[in-house]
């Protein structure tokens, strides 16, 4: 079965980066494309932006542009969000989410807690 | 942006009761391709989102036909038909017609 795990919850400092991953399974990892996706305390879902495994191309939400970097690992079908410069406005849930054929945001992670606190 | 007005933002409701969430799109949601990308999603406490409905009435594989979707253009509806105490928690509309994709603020279903 389609299965995206994510790697645990991450205490970070302020002005740091943080690198969090999705590892993928039971579906073709290259050909559907990644999403990443922030939930705020007691906020709604915002997109972050989404990668193609298959060749690594990109397309970022301006808002998070210089904020997340996307990438992505063919032989271990895990894809990776880089966080820089980190304020407490940060803090948040990040989930993967992948699209399969024509299902867009069909399958989702568990979710990777981010504390941004000094 | 694209804006989707979710309403109600809160929905009470009794076992059996049937109920409906809007989902209105500041914008035409018709892609060029003839697809028009409106999804359900339903977030249950301390859980992640999961997909129920795609391309506006699709159901996805597993989820009950108590759950239908319909719409067009800018106006779109989730039913529940029956709602049952496994459908508490909140819905979301989502767009991926125009980047950058966005949700709707969610309605949260609760039994009254």
């Amino acid at each position: 079965q389609v299965q995206l795990q994510q790697s645990g919850t991450e205490l970070v400092k302020p002005a740091s980066s943080v690198k969090i991953s999705c590892k993928a399974s039971g579906y073709p990892f290259t050909s559907n494309y990644m999403h990443w996706i922030r939930q705020q305390p007691g906020n709604g879902l915002e997109w972050i932006g989404w990668i193609y495994p298959g060749n690594g191309n990109t397309k970022y939400n301006q808002k998070f542009d210089g904020k997340a970097t996307l990438t992505a690992d063919k032989s271990s079908s895990t894809a990776y969000m880089q966080l820089s410069s980190l304020t407490s406005e940060d803090s948040a849930v990040y989930f993967c989410a992948s699209n399969y054929g024509g299902y867009w945001f069909a399958y989702w992670g568990q979710g990777t807690l981010v504390t941004v606190s000094s | 942006d694209v804006v989707l007005t979710q309403t109600p933002p809160t929905l009470s409701a009794t076992i059996g009761q049937s109920v409906s969430i809007s989902c209105r799109s500041s914008q035409s949601l018709l892609h060029r391709n003839g697809n028009t990308y409106l999804n359900w999603l339903l977030q249950r406490p301390g859980q992640p989102p999961q997909l129920l409905i795609y391309l506006v009435s699709r159901l996805e594989s597993g989820v009950p036909n108590r759950f239908s979707g319909s719409g067009s253009g800018t106006d779109f509806t989730l039913k529940i038909s029956g709602v049952e105490a496994e459908d508490l928690g909140v819905y979301y509309c989502v767009q991926s017609t125009h980047a950058p994709y966005t949700f709707g603020a969610g309605t949260k279903l609760e039994l009254k």
